[in-house]
């Protein structure tokens, strides 16, 4: 069955440091999406993706943030410079034109921020 | 998008059937009823969604009640393995893309 892939599955970073999290979405799925969960909390949705531009952010995602495509396979999430409140874990979802509310999950990144 | 009430925990014994309710008293008629799930430190897992009619997959049966104000999550024969937050979230289907909003859900516990 196919599934969402994230890589790396765990990151440490200094604050102040840049970061791009990997996601390689379920391939023929064209929305594309990017959550948080700091360690206890809520699932925050961060941003959707679409025809290669953002179709909808949450203030979470502010400027510290971008989204990429850079090929047919990849979705990226940039964090320019990361803060400690940025430690959580970061999950990339999929899903396609039809059904595009049964949003695909990934393993997730674990973001440590130190 | 409705807001949604859940219990925050709930038990149930391995091979017996888990009833998961959530209320939603505010839905409109153009809102679907979703359930996702997220077992421990694992990316939320679509389970099922409806409108109005009680629907069935592999995973789990809803059934929502006839004025919509309610649902149930059913897993028939629980096992270890559904141990697992489950996340009722009302939303019109389509509708701004992305965006799931997630409650605290109900933590079930399957025990042996």
């Amino acid at each position: 069955e196919p599934e969402v892939t994230q890589t790396p599955s765990h990151q440490v970073t200094q604050m102040g440091q840049e970061v791009i999290l990997r996601c390689v979405p379920i391939s023929n799925h064209l929305y594309f999406y990017w959550y948080r969960q700091i360690l206890g909390q809520k699932v925050e949705f961060l941003v959707s993706f679409y025809n290669n531009e953002i179709s909808e952010k949450s203030e979470i995602f502010d400027d510290q943030f971008s989204v990429e495509r850079p090929d047919g396979s990849n979705f990226t999430l940039k964090i320019r410079s990361t803060k400690l409140e940025d430690s959580a874990m970061y999950f990339c979802a999929s899903s396609d034109a039809r059904t595009w509310d049964e949003q695909y999950f990934g393993p997730g990144t674990r973001l440590t921020v130190t | 998008d409705a807001k949604t009430t859940q219990p925050p925990s709930m038990d149930c014994a391995e091979g017996r059937a888990a009833n998961l309710p959530c209320n939603h008293s505010t839905i409109s008629g153009n809102e679907y009823v979703y359930w996702y799930r997220q077992i421990h430190s694992q990316g939320p897992q679509y389970i099922i969604h409806g409108l109005k009619n009680n629907e069935t997959n592999e995973m789990a049966s809803l059934i929502i009640t006839e004025d919509r104000k309610s649902s149930t999550l059913i897993l028939p024969h629980a096992t270890l393995r559904d141990t697992a937050v489950y996340y009722c979230i009302v939303r019109v289907a389509g509708g701004s893309q992305g965006n799931l909003i997630f409650g605290k859900g109900t933590k079930l516990s399957v025990k042996p």
